[in-house]
């Protein structure tokens, strides 16, 4: 069975704190992504990755970095937690190629920045 | 302006009844459009894809997109309260060595016993 993990479902932080958060897939997959997800703003990509070592920005990198050493694991990393930067935090897999479009997803951490 | 626009929401209706999701979209580059369903307290899972204009149907949901328009939608008949769920759509910006998928903002979806 597919399976994304998450480190935590629930973390609290104190602004000025680093942050990392992990992510673990187990399917072999290429891509990986790293969303957040607020009300009534939806689902918005932060960084994705293609490759080991790889890293493109999506459409809100501000504040945030990503490192990828493995092909299976993707760290997002809040370098100096803020209290905007309090939200649900998604990770997500996929394929390269014709099958890109199917991306699966952890179940979450919820990120609470005080 | 986004680039996928969903209504919210929330939508309530009662067991039985035919629901009718839809989302406008501005990239005319998309190619992929997707439905993503997300349970409470758990990750989006894929619902269902449509490759360009047409219809696609699988069981009780079917997937619509109209690139002339730039509508997508998806119906959901007999719905049951098993489909409570929030419903994203997404449109791909997807190349061979990666991409990304753009999503909306999500509809809320409540269906009553």
């Amino acid at each position: 069975d597919v399976k994304v993990t998450q480190s935590s479902r629930y973390l609290v932080k104190r602004t000025g704190e680093k942050v990392f958060l992990e992510c673990v897939q187990d399917m072999d997959h290429e891509n990986m992504f790293w969303y957040r997800q607020d009300p009534g703003l939806g689902l918005r990509l932060i960084y994705f990755s293609y490759d080991v070592k790889m890293k493109e920005k999506g459409d809100i990198p501000e504040g945030y970095s990503v490192s990828r050493e493995k092909k299976e694991r993707f760290s997002l990393i809040l370098e100096s937690a803020s209290t905007n930067q309090t939200s649900m935090y998604l990770c997500a897999s996929s394929l390269l190629g014709d099958r890109a479009y199917e991306q699966y997803f952890g179940p979450g951490t919820r990120l609470t920045v005080t | 302006q986004k680039e996928v626009e969903q209504d919210p929401g929330p939508l309530s209706v009662p067991e039985g009844a035919i629901v009718s999701l839809n989302c406008t979209y501005s990239n005319s580059a998309f190619q992929y459009f997707m439905w993503y369903r997300q349970y409470s307290r758990k990750g989006p899972e894929l619902l269902m894809y449509t490759y360009s204009s047409g219809n696609k149907e699988d069981g009780r949901f079917t997937a619509q997109v109209d690139k002339s328009s730039k509508y997508i939608s998806l119906f959901i008949r007999d719905s049951q309260p098993s489909d409570s769920a929030t419903y994203l759509c997404a449109g791909d910006l997807l190349y061979n060595q990666g991409g990304k998928l753009i999503f909306g903002q999500g509809t809320e979806l409540s269906v009553k016993p």
